[in-house]
């Protein structure tokens, strides 16, 4: 299985901020990398798939980038319906892994 | 817009099995991958595996001795067996669809809790 390390597991950043999450797996992925955000009680929605391609719908203010193994997933600048968890999840091999999950707080 | 509802019982008994169904609103099934997620609560997303509109599937090996999943695409649904479960098999279970290899799980489901226990 492709391992799937995000960091960091928690954030505390304010309205306005610029945050960046980090996604590293365990072999090359190329660029089948996606991130997810959850809120409480609800479905992930998908925010980027293919490391950098924004889903339809999604704020321009989310952005990714990276290939191989490294990705980043940041947010700039940081609204209230921002905090949430966010998941990367690879699609490049069964099983399809997600990352354990960054948990974005308000500070 | 396509939309995705997860269907079945909330409490199963160790050792039976979890039946889940999904219905698909506002889209075709074809040329898509039906999939199925869990979340145990508090915890991360486990991919469970998925089914072909074809019928075929693909399961995640962890899983692959105790999952079964079928589509009936007359009825635009598709369905989830997972057998001998045990409390560990507690959480709520997403269904999903991603459109060929490599892409994206686009649309989920709201998602239904299934809790095991006696």
């Amino acid at each position: 299985d492709i391992q799937m390390t995000q960091s960091p597991s928690s954030l505390s950043a304010s309205v306005g901020d610029r945050v960046t999450i980090t996604c590293r797996t365990s072999q090359s992925i190329s660029s089948y990398l996606n991130w997810h955000q959850q809120k409480p009680g609800k479905a992930p929605n998908l925010l980027i798939y293919a490391a950098s391609s924004l889903q339809s719908g999604v704020p321009s203010r989310f952005s990714g980038s990276g290939s191989g193994t490294d990705f980043t997933l940041t947010i700039s600048p940081l609204q209230p319906e921002d905090f949430a968890t966010y998941y990367c999840q690879q699609s490049y091999s069964n099983p399809y892994t997600f990352g354990q999950g960054t948990k974005l707080e308000i500070k | 817009q396509v939309q995705l509802q997860e269907s079945g019982p909330g409490l199963v008994k160790p050792s039976e099995t979890l039946s889940l169904t999904c219905t698909v609103s506002g889209g075709s099934m074809s040329t898509y991958y039906w999939n199925w997620i869990r979340q145990p609560p508090g915890k991360g997303l486990e991919w469970i595996g998925y089914v072909y509109y074809t019928g075929s599937t693909n399961y995640n090996p962890s899983l692959k001795s105790r999952v079964n999943m079928s589509v009936d695409t007359s009825k635009k649904q598709f369905s989830l067996k997972l057998r001998s479960v045990t409390a560990a098999d507690t959480a709520v279970y997403y269904c999903a669809r991603f459109r060929g290899g490599g892409d994206p799980l686009d649309y989920w489901g709201q998602g239904t809790l299934v809790t095991v226990s006696s």
